[in-house]
């Protein structure tokens, strides 16, 4: 199976910085990379799919970006309600498989 | 606005079995794919099964095939997954998904979840 690689672990920031949070993939996923964002004790939320594409209702400080192997989601300005976790997850092959994350704290 | 909602999370011995249900609303529940996710306490994602919208097609990871089964009452409008032979290692909180339009394993609508533990 497809192994996801996500860096940093951890990302402190204060609002108003820019985010760039990585994800690597163990073999080519071409374009079909996915990121989550998930809050303490909420369920994930989906923010991009196909590495760039916005999901409906995402603000546009969210952008997702690369191909192959490696992957950025960039928050321009991140706002309060950012902080959290990110997952990647690549859907190119059966099983689909999901990275562990990077959480964005406060600085 | 899509609801999905979780129920049959429990307290369960391992070898023990368990039956999670996810009642669907806010759109056509036999149109859309569906799957089943879960995350271990403080731990990642992992996908646990598929099934296609009129339920003819069904997958599963690894780790639970030959002892879950997924499926679906369409007339219902709801999911289900059948556990058997639990082990402590299936302890985590069980998300329904409705996958995005006919993306086959793009994760759009999630529910909150319900939460097995298998402990003796």
């Amino acid at each position: 199976e497809i192994v996801l690689t996500q860096s940093p672990a951890t990302l402190s920031l204060s609002p108003g910085e820019r985010a760039t949070l990585s994800c690597r993939a163990s073999q080519s996923v071409t374009s079909s990379l996915v990121w989550y964002q998930q809050k303490p004790g909420q369920a994930p939320r989906l923010l991009i799919y196909d590495a760039s594409n916005r999901a409906t209702g995402i603000p546009a400080r969210f952008s997702g970006s690369g191909s192959g192997t490696d992957f950025t989601l960039t928050i321009s300005s991140l706002e309060p309600e950012d902080f959290a976790v990110y997952y990647c997850q690549q859907r190119s092959k059966w099983p689909v498989t999901f990275g562990p994350g990077t959480k964005v704290d406060i600085k | 606005e899509v609801q999905l909602l979780e129920s049959g999370g429990g307290l369960v011995q391992p070898g023990g079995s368990l039956r999670l249900s996810c009642a669907a609303s806010g759109f056509t529940f036999s149109w859309y794919d569906m799957t089943w996710v879960r995350q271990a306490p403080g731990r990642g994602l992992e996908w646990v099964s598929y099934i296609s919208g009129a339920g003819g097609d069904t997958y599963y990871a690894d780790s639970v095939k030959g002892r879950f089964t997924i499926s679906r009452d369409n007339s219902k409008n709801t999911l289900y997954l059948q556990m058997n032979s639990l082990r402590a290692e299936d302890t985590a909180l069980y998300y329904c998904t409705k996958l995005l339009d006919d993306s086959g394993s793009i994760f759009g609508d999630w529910g909150q979840g319900t939460l097995v533990t298998v402990s003796s």
